[in-house]
């Protein structure tokens, strides 16, 4: 399994800022996950971060936007840009684990008021 | 496109009794597997169980087990002799294979079941 941690934990923001949420795994890993969890909603992938290139967008999500890092194999930032409240989510980070199952970090809680 | 529809918003059940989560999905892939996850207040996602589709043998996990109909795209979640711990929101998760090494393996997640193990 692998440990994953995130910061912060939450925050509460004002309308037009940026945050920068970070990623840190115990272990080496390829891929990680950004994800966005509404409220009352389910899991929604924004992006895949490769180290060593550019991260994979999914529909609805792009760069200016959410934009990451992933300079190394054990670490990754996700960045909310230009927050509206309509960005207020919990935002996990995940990767994959080698039975093909994915581990989850604790999140960050985000409000934008 | 994949989707995974949880049909039970919520759902209780009294400790020590048994209950079922339904989950199906709609998908053309052969080559996938499924995953229960569950999410207590904590927000700490944890796998409870999973399910490789070339299997017909069902999962099983201690007190967590599926029943896994490949043709009827079916794959429920069976939690006996309930604990309060059990409390939390059940997500049912679909996994596409992806080919090549420097791909991810695609989830989508089911909108989650609320779960309350009452006392």
């Amino acid at each position: 399994s692998a440990v994953i941690s995130q910061k912060p934990s939450r925050d509460i923001c004002q309308r037009g800022t940026s945050l920068t949420i970070q990623c840190q795994v115990d272990s080496q890993v390829t891929m990680m996950f950004w994800y966005r969890q509404q409220p009352g909603q389910s899991l929604t992938l924004i992006a895949t971060a490769n180290q060593g290139s550019e991260a994979t967008y999914e529909s609805g999500f792009v760069i200016d936007k959410f934009p990451i890092s992933r300079p190394n194999l054990t670490f990754s930032t996700l960045t909310v840009s230009n927050m509206s409240p309509e960005d207020s989510s919990i935002y996990l980070c995940s990767v994959g684990g080698q039975g093909l199952e994915q581990y989850f970090g604790p999140g960050t809680r985000l409000t934008v008021t | 496109a994949q989707t995974v529809t949880q049909s039970q918003p919520e759902m209780s059940v009294q400790e020590a009794e048994t209950v079922t989560l339904s989950c199906t999905y709609d998908t053309s892939e052969s080559n996938y597997y499924l995953f229960w996850y569950k999410q207590p207040p904590s927000r700490q996602m944890i796998l409870v169980i999973r399910q490789e589709a070339y299997k017909q043998q069902n999962a099983t996990e201690n007190r967590f087990s599926v029943n896994f109909q490949k043709a009827a795209k079916s794959f429920s979640l069976k939690i006996s002799d309930s604990q309060l711990g059990d409390t939390a929101m059940y997500f049912c998760a679909f996994m596409k294979r992806m080919e090549g090494w420097n791909t991810g393996n695609q989830f989508y997640f089911g909108t989650g079941t609320s779960l309350t193990v009452i006392p």
